[in-house]
C-alpha cells in the first residue's frame, strides 16, 4: 500500500484561503468516504481536522472544510491565521483492514 | 478523562527488540481498537497496523509484516506494539491512538514514545 500523494508544501497569507490535495487510488481515497485530515504543530501529536471527507468535529473552526472528487481528497483553509501554520496530513481507509497516510503538507502562513 | 499513556523513551541497539506500551483509561477498552502510527526525526506519520481490542484481532502494512506484533492485556486495559530486529531507520516517536468501533479516524493520541536505535 503505497502513501497517499500530498504536495511537499503550500503557502498563503493570512487572510487567504489555500487547498491541499491529497490523492490515492481506487483501493483507498475514491473507494470510501473516510478520508480525514490531522494538523500537527512541531513537537505536538496530530489533531484531526476533518473526518468522512468533509465532516468536522466539534470544536474546529468552520474555516477548516474538507472535499473529494474521484480519487483526489482536499483540505481548504479559509481566512488563513497565523497559528493554522503546521504540518497537515491525510489518511484514509484502504482494502483490507489498512489504513495509508499521506506523505504531510507544510503550511506556510 | 480519556488518556492513552505510554511507556517512556527507549535506546536499543541495532539487532534487538523493544517493547512500548500504551496504558488505556477513560473509556470502554473494548468499543475502541488500538492502532500504532510512528514518526521518523522530520519526516510524516506513518501507519503500523492495529489490533482489535474486543477480539485481539490484529493487521499490520505490509512493511512491518512478521517484525512488528501488537497485543493486548484486556485486564489491564494496556496494549503493547513490540518491533524486532531494530535497525537504523526505526528511530522514531511511536504513537498509540485510538478509532472508535464502526469509525475510521483517530480521536485520542498517546503521547508519544521515543525509540533510538543506535550502534
Amino acid at each position: 500500500q503505497s502513501a497517499l500523494t500530498q504536495p511537499a508544501s503550500v503557502s498563503g497569507s493570512p487572510g487567504q484561503s489555500i487547498t491541499i490535495s491529497c490523492t490515492g487510488t481506487s483501493s483507498d481515497v475514491e473507494s470510501y468516504n473516510l478520508v480525514s485530515w490531522y494538523q500537527q504543530h512541531p513537537g505536538n501529536a496530530p489533531k484531526l481536522m476533518i473526518y468522512d471527507d468533509t465532516k468536522r468535529p466539534s470544536g474546529i473552526s468552520s474555516r477548516f472544510s474538507g472535499s473529494k472528487s474521484g480519487n483526489t481528497a482536499s483540505l481548504t483553509i479559509s481566512g488563513l491565521q497565523a497559528e493554522d501554520e503546521a504540518d497537515y496530513y491525510c489518511f484514509s481507509y484502504a482494502d483490507s483492514s489498512i489504513w495509508v497516510f499521506g506523505g504531510g503538507t507544510k503550511l506556510t502562513v | 478523562q480519556v488518556q492513552l499513556v505510554q511507556s517512556g523513551a527507549e535506546v536499543k541497539k541495532s539487532g534487538a527488540s523493544v517493547k512500548v506500551s500504551c496504558k488505556a483509561s477513560g473509556y470502554m477498552f473494548s468499543a475502541y481498537h488500538v492502532h500504532w502510527v510512528r514518526q521518523a526525526p522530520g519526516q510524516g506519520l506513518e501507519w503500523m497496523g492495529w489490533i482489535n481490542s474486543d477480539s485481539g484481532a490484529t493487521k499490520y502494512t505490509q512493511k512491518f509484516q512478521g517484525r512488528v506484533t501488537v497485543t493486548r492485556d484486556t485486564s489491564i486495559t494496556t496494549v503493547y506494539m513490540e518491533v524486532s530486529s531494530l535497525r537504523f531507520d526505526d528511530t522514531a516517536v511511536y504513537y498509540c491512538v485510538r478509532i472508535s468501533r464502526g469509525n475510521f479516524w483517530f480521536d485520542a493520541w498517546g503521547q508519544g514514545t521515543l525509540v533510538t536505535v543506535s550502534s
